[in-house]
Order: structure tokens, then sequence, then C-alpha cells
């Protein structure tokens, strides 16, 4: 079946600094790759995502570049603000190993932004 | 926003008491979701529904039970709740299932639900 490997954090990181946060799939096909984020106390909201190989997904400046070679979907950012701090999840769907119709989600990773 | 509501917002039950959870969605979207958050686990499914009075199982369905009667509401049921099931529950809604095209799901803002 599908799945989602993606770091744990928590990932701490001084404001304005380089930010990747790594995630890698299992799929058979071509699966849909997502970024979401989840800032405290709400639910999901979709950060990017790309939808075939070598697409790159960009939104408020982050970025990921669906990767078939090796798999990965990493998360990228070139200066990270405190606002920025949040869960990010990384997730698939599609692909063609049938089954339930739904998200597969990494487990999450906590990035924390100190000023 | 696609305009989905999830209720109770929080609940805090005993265990062997039966608990249903609502969401409520007002884009017309044929597909819905219920999946639960938990720690270490990031999001799993639970059940979905692919039209009115049809619905289907995810990863992890076991002691929960879903219903459909009416295109924009989804009910989550546990029949007898368990301490295992205290989580965070989040509904998402999609308008034509993530299998026929690129779109994304859209999120509800999640119940927390503990059971005692």
């Amino acid at each position: 079946g599908n799945s989602v490997t993606q770091m744990e954090g928590p990932v701490t990181l001084s404001e304005e600094a380089f930010l990747t946060i790594n995630c890698t799939y299992t799929a058979t096909g071509y699966p849909s790759l997502f970024w979401y984020v989840q800032y405290p106390g709400e639910g999901l909201q979709l950060l990017l995502k790309a939808t075939k190989a070598d697409d790159k997904g960009s939104n408020k400046g982050f970025e990921a570049t669906y990767r078939k070679e090796t798999t990965s979907f990493h998360l990228e950012k070139g200066s990270v603000q405190v606002s920025d701090s949040a869960v990010y999840f990384c997730a698939l769907s599609g692909g063609s190993g049938g089954g339930a119709d739904g998200l597969t989600f990494g487990k999450g990773t906590h990035l924390i932004i100190q000023p | 926003d696609a305009g989905i509501t999830q209720s109770p917002r929080h609940k805090v039950t005993e265990t062997g008491t039966p608990v249903t959870l609502r969401c409520h969605q007002t884009e017309n979207h044929r597909y819905m979701y219920w999946y639960r958050q938990d720690p270490g686990h990031g999001l799993r499914l639970i059940h979905y529904s692919y039209g009115v009075k049809d619905t289907d199982k995810g990863e992890v369905s076991d002691g929960y039970s879903v219903s459909r009667s009416k295109t924009e509401d989804f009910l989550l049921t546990l029949e007898s709740a368990t301490s295992s099931q205290t989580s965070v529950y989040f509904c998402a809604t999609h308008p034509r299932g993530l299998r026929a095209g690129t779109d994304t799901q859209y999120f509800g803002p999640g119940t927390r639900l503990t059971v005692l």
C-alpha cells in the first residue's frame, strides 16, 4: 500500500534560516503529492501540491519538487519567519495501488522558528 | 474554505457511551471523509463516503460507523467509546474524489474528543 515518511521534529530554526523538511513516499503508479500546514488549534490547510514528475509546487515562499526517481517531495523555504511555526504534513493520493479514496499522510513535522 | 463545519468542537465522554460527531458542508461536494489525528501517527482515514448512502472503510475503521443521508451531512458514530478513541477528528470533502482528479481535499476545523 501507499506510505509517506517524513522527518519528525521538532525542528527548531532561527528566523531567516533555510528550511528543508524531507519527505519520501512509497506508491505504485503516479500519485499526486501535497504539503499541508496546521497552525496551532486549527485544521489543515493546503500549502502546495504537485501532480506529476518534475512538477514544482510553490506557495508563500515554500517550494517542493516531485522527484519520481528518488520518490521524494522535500519542502524548502529560503528564509523562514516566526509565523511559519506550525506542523507540516506531507501526503499523497492516487497511484495505482487501489484501496480507499483518501490521503495518506506522513506523521507530521513540528517546526519551531525562534526570533 | 469549503464551508465545512464540525460539531461539537470539543467533547468529553465516558468509556462505553455512544458518541456521534457531525460534519456539515455547503459546497455540494460528492465525497466526504473522516480522519483521526494522533501524535506520532499523523492523520489516518477512518471512513469515507462517495455519495448519499454510499460509504467505505479506511485504514482505521474498527469501532466506528458512519452514515450519510444527505449530501451535506456525514456522521461519525462511536457505538461504545473507548479511551483509545481519544483523538482529534477531522472531516474533509472533495468535489469528485481524489482518484478522479488533482483537486485537493478541504478540511474542517476538527473535533477534540476525550474518552475518560
